[in-house]
């Protein structure tokens, strides 16, 4: 089955450790975004990547990084410069073209105690 | 960007129609009018998706007013399955065709 997966689904880390995302889609989607959830909030972008080796920053992308070394993968490292990172983490894909829809992946949910 | 306002719950009865609002006036010519749904703890769902006419798929109708600072998403029977939360989105090329969530209106289906 073609689809988006992330893993894992709930990440508990301590205050000041790195910590990495996994997306991986097998849709043979060019573009794919990250983007974060609080609590009784909409989604809010933090990077997105519309071709493999290239990638831009969203609306908060301070304290994250990025990569995309291959087409299917697209980690997000969330890291200690990141002040409140205790949220749900969803991933995304998109087929090349003008206003195809988004297919999302489950979701990460990250705690920092 | 063009911004969306869209109620913050709504609440309808099993088998009947919900018809969800979404205004936009300052929307632009090249501004498509995307929505997608979310159920709890999971991710968005692409639901449909419109730029002048009017649009059927399997899932819903959307119906654009004829200026288009105004849509309307239909679900002509609701189901207790269809309880989430709505975003009506608008699109463009910015940001690589990101997705601009707003708060989105909650759907509160009864049987």
């Amino acid at each position: 089955d073609g689809g988006i997966t992330q893993s894992p689904k709930y990440l508990f880390r301590k205050e000041g450790q790195n910590v990495t995302l996994s997306c991986e889609q097998n849709l043979n989607h060019d573009a794919m975004y990250w983007y974060r959830q609080d609590p009784g909030q909409g989604l809010r972008l933090i990077y997105y990547s519309q071709i493999v080796n290239d990638f831009q920053k969203g609306d908060i992308a301070e304290g994250y990084s990025v990569s995309r070394e291959k087409k299917e993968s697209f980690p997000l490292t969330v890291t200690s410069a990141q002040k409140n990172p205790t949220a749900f983490y969803l991933c995304a894909s998109r087929a090349s073209g003008d206003y195809n829809e988004q297919f999302f992946g489950p979701g990460t949910r990250l705690t920092v105690l | 960007d063009a911004k969306t306002t869209q109620p913050n719950s709504m609440e309808s009865n099993e088998e009947e129609p919900v018809h969800l609002p979404c205004n936009h006036s300052t929307i632009s010519g090249t501004d498509y009018i995307h929505w997608y749904r979310q159920l709890p703890s999971q991710g968005p769902e692409y639901v449909i998706h419109g730029l002048t006419s009017n649009v059927n798929n399997r899932m819903a109708s959307l119906a654009i007013a004829e200026d288009r600072k105004s849509s309307t998403l239909i679900l002509h029977r609701a189901t207790l399955r269809d309880a989430a939360v709505y975003y009506c989105i608008l699109l463009n090329s910015n940001s690589g065709y990101a997705l601009n969530f707003g708060k989105g209106t909650s759907l509160l289906v009864t049987p």
